[in-house]
């Protein structure tokens, strides 16, 4: 049973551009969940989703980011007119509908010019 | 979600025990303890979960006090691959399940 997979592993913006990050949850789970990591910062939430549902994005900033999961293929962070303040850890994580466990994949790190 | 409170870091021998405290001391009835670690700059790893009983799995045990206000996470022989900052999180079953992370203790495992 493969992790959970994201990519690109690494992206590289100039501002302005937009960024956008997949996440392939472990197969059978439905719930996902995004954490940003700023540079020598702890892991802050994000945005919780089920397949075609955002459950909770108290952690989106309000402008430029969204978040989908939709009923067929991974979930999608997606960061528009991207700044230098974005450039960050991005990791995603899933869990089964009954278990609070998550399993994390192993980040995206985008880097804005 | 209650609070938690974490040393900033730790030492630990390898190939001795690493017992990393975690005070938890507004935790509700129906609150889990959860315990994560980040080995640098990986994603974040479930280690254990409990309620108010001891718990172990192959990666290490969990200790929670019988007033449940403290919890101690126990990796029995600690390796240089132990090197990591460890989170305690407590959260409810009821919440949506999204991770609230401190600043977590910092082990280092020396040679």
């Amino acid at each position: 049973n493969a992790g959970v997979m994201q990519n690109p592993r690494h992206l590289v913006r100039r501002r302005g551009q937009e960024a956008r990050l997949r996440c392939s949850p472990m197969k059978g789970h439905s719930h996902v969940y995004w954490y940003r990591q700023l540079p020598e910062e702890g892991l802050k939430f994000m945005v919780y989703l089920q397949k075609e549902n955002i459950i909770d994005e108290s952690g989106m900033p309000k402008e430029r980011f969204s978040a989908e999961f939709p009923k067929e293929g991974p979930s999608i962070l997606r960061i528009q007119q991207v700044v230098r303040g974005d450039s960050a850890a991005y990791f995603c994580a899933s869990r089964e509908l009954i278990n609070n466990e998550q399993f994390f994949g192993p980040g995206t790190r985008l880097t804005v010019l | 979600d209650a609070k938690t409170t974490q040393p900033p870091s730790m030492d630990c021998a390898e190939g001795r025990a690493a017992n990393l405290p975690c005070n938890h001391s507004t935790i509700s009835g129906n609150e889990y303890v959860y315990w994560y670690r980040q080995i640098h700059s990986q994603g974040p790893q479930y280690i254990i979960h409990g309620l108010k009983n001891n718990e172990t799995n192959e990666m290490a045990s969990l200790i929670i006090t019988e007033d449940r206000k403290s919890s101690t996470l126990i990796l029995p022989h600690a390796t240089l691959r132990d090197t990591a900052v460890y989170y305690c999180i407590v959260h409810g079953s009821g919440n949506t399940g999204k991770l609230i992370f401190g600043q977590g203790t910092t082990l280092q495992v020396k040679p």
